[in-house]
């Protein structure tokens, strides 16, 4: 079956450190890939994508690159600030655009 | 703003009732999702609707229900109540099943006592 597996946090770091989540999937088919973020007690938001393998997606300087070989997807930034301070989810499209598959979630502290 | 609504933003109510929440999609789109996110759970996919048919069902209790009307809003019914149905509900919606973007609520934190 499909299903996500990401990098457990907590995650604290300072303001200009670099930041790597690691996700990784299982999936049959060719599944589309997703990096979505969460702010305080707001909903969910599409921070990036990819839908096929070597597809580099990036937003507001955050970085994944879908990998197959080694199946996974993992989010990075080279200088976070305060303000990405969030939680990350990780998600899958099973390519039928019918259901979704989440990871558990990484809470990001970005420190002054 | 993402452009999906969702109401009410909180809901209180006691064990053995039951609630509806409602949530409208951005305008255009088709798909409505529903998702559960509970601390000790994460996110959980609920249900898919498109264009007015169920199309997916993932983590649904039985004493959930979901619909979505002809103008393409959605509910979802929770019923008989219990202190583990306490956690945030999303409604997402997206363009069509081939659009693989969803576009969250929200959310409506419900609170069972």
């Amino acid at each position: 079956g499909n299903s996500v597996t990401q990098m457990e946090g907590p995650v604290t770091l300072s303001e200009e450190a670099f930041l790597t989540i690691n996700c990784t999937y299982t999936a049959t088919g060719y599944p589309s890939l997703f990096w979505y973020v969460q702010y305080p007690g707001e909903g969910l938001q599409l921070l990036l994508k990819a839908t096929k393998a070597d597809d580099k997606g990036s937003n507001k300087g955050f970085e994944a690159t879908y990998r197959k070989e080694t199946t996974s997807f993992h989010l990075e930034k080279g200088s976070v600030q305060v303000s990405d301070s969030a939680v990350y989810f990780c998600a899958l499209s099973d390519g039928t655009g019918n259901q979704f598959y989440f990871g558990t979630g990484t809470s990001l502290t970005v420190i002054p | 703003d993402s452009g999906v609504t969702q109401t009410p933003k909180h809901l209180i109510t006691a064990t053995g009732q039951r609630v509806t929440l409602r949530c409208s999609p951005r305008s255009g789109d088709l798909s409505v999702y529903w998702y559960q996110q509970s601390l000790d759970q994460g996110l959980q996919f609920l249900i898919q609707y498109y264009n007015g048919e169920e199309r997916a069902k993932g983590n649904i209790l039985e004493r959930f229900s979901a619909q979505q009307f002809p103008d393409l809003h959605s509910e979802l019914n929770l019923s008989s109540l219990e202190l583990g149905d306490s956690a945030l509900y999303f409604c997402a919606s997206s363009v069509d099943l081939a659009t693989y973007e969803q576009y969250f609520g929200p959310g409506t934190r419900l609170t069972v006592t």
